[in-house]
């Protein structure tokens, strides 16, 4: 079955980065795009961008651009999220989403809690 | 930007069938897609391409698409539905991801 684990809980200073990992599992990795979406405390969901794990590209959404970086490393499976110049408000739950067709997102991670705080 | 507007709250008695609006410009030429998150959760699709369920998702999920407003519908609605909805599309213009504001389901 689809698996994504998620990297463990962090805790970071303003103006640190961050990077999530998603180890996937169960699926053909390149056969399917990843998102990522957080979730502040007491909010929504924001969708933050996507990748293509065939070909590389990616497509941030206005919020994070020039602030975040999305990767894959298909030896492993693992999708990546980077989060530079964090802020207090960047604190929040993120989550990677295997896209499927519609771009409708499948299977999710279990989130990862960020932390920014002095 | 494309805009989704939902309801905060809906509450429904046990039994009855509850029904959470996803509004936008048009939203019936786009495929709507609906999430369920409970507490402490991830969340998981419910009903994705407006009204087609995912394996494993009760037949009392069913989902509409028209005009400006797609309708998620839960009947004979259990305790356990209680739970955070959100309505997503994809913006093809700019090839971005939206997330309605949520809607809190309460079962009375």
């Amino acid at each position: 079955q689809v698996q994504l684990v998620q990297s463990g809980a962090e805790v970071k200073k303003p103006g640190a980065s961050v990077k999530v990992s998603c180890k996937t599992s169960g699926y053909s990795f390149a056969k399917k795009d990843i998102s990522w979406v957080r979730q502040a405390p007491g909010q929504g969901l924001e969708w933050m961008g996507w990748i293509s794990v065939y070909n590389g590209n990616t497509n941030y959404a206005e919020n994070f651009q020039g602030r975040v970086t999305m990767t894959t490393d298909t030896s492993t499976t693992t999708a990546y999220m980077e989060l530079r110049s964090l802020r207090s408000d960047d604190t929040a739950v993120y989550y990677c989403a295997v896209m499927g067709r519609w771009r409708r997102l499948d299977y999710w991670g279990q989130g990862t809690l960020v932390t920014v705080s002095s | 930007s494309y805009v989704l507007t939902q309801p905060p709250s809906v509450s429904v008695a046990p039994g009855t069938t509850a029904r959470i609006t996803c509004g936008g410009n048009n939203i019936g030429i786009k495929s709507v897609h609906w999430y369920q998150q409970k507490p402490g959760q991830a969340p998981v699709l419910v009903i994705y391409y407006d009204g087609d369920r995912p394996s494993g998702i009760p037949e009392r999920f069913s989902g509409s698409n028209s005009g400006n407003t797609a309708t998620l519908t839960i009947s004979r609605v259990e305790a356990g539905d209680e739970a955070d909805y959100y309505c997503q599309v994809w913006d093809s213009s700019n090839d971005h991801g939206i997330f309605g504001g949520g809607t809190k389901l309460t079962v009375l």
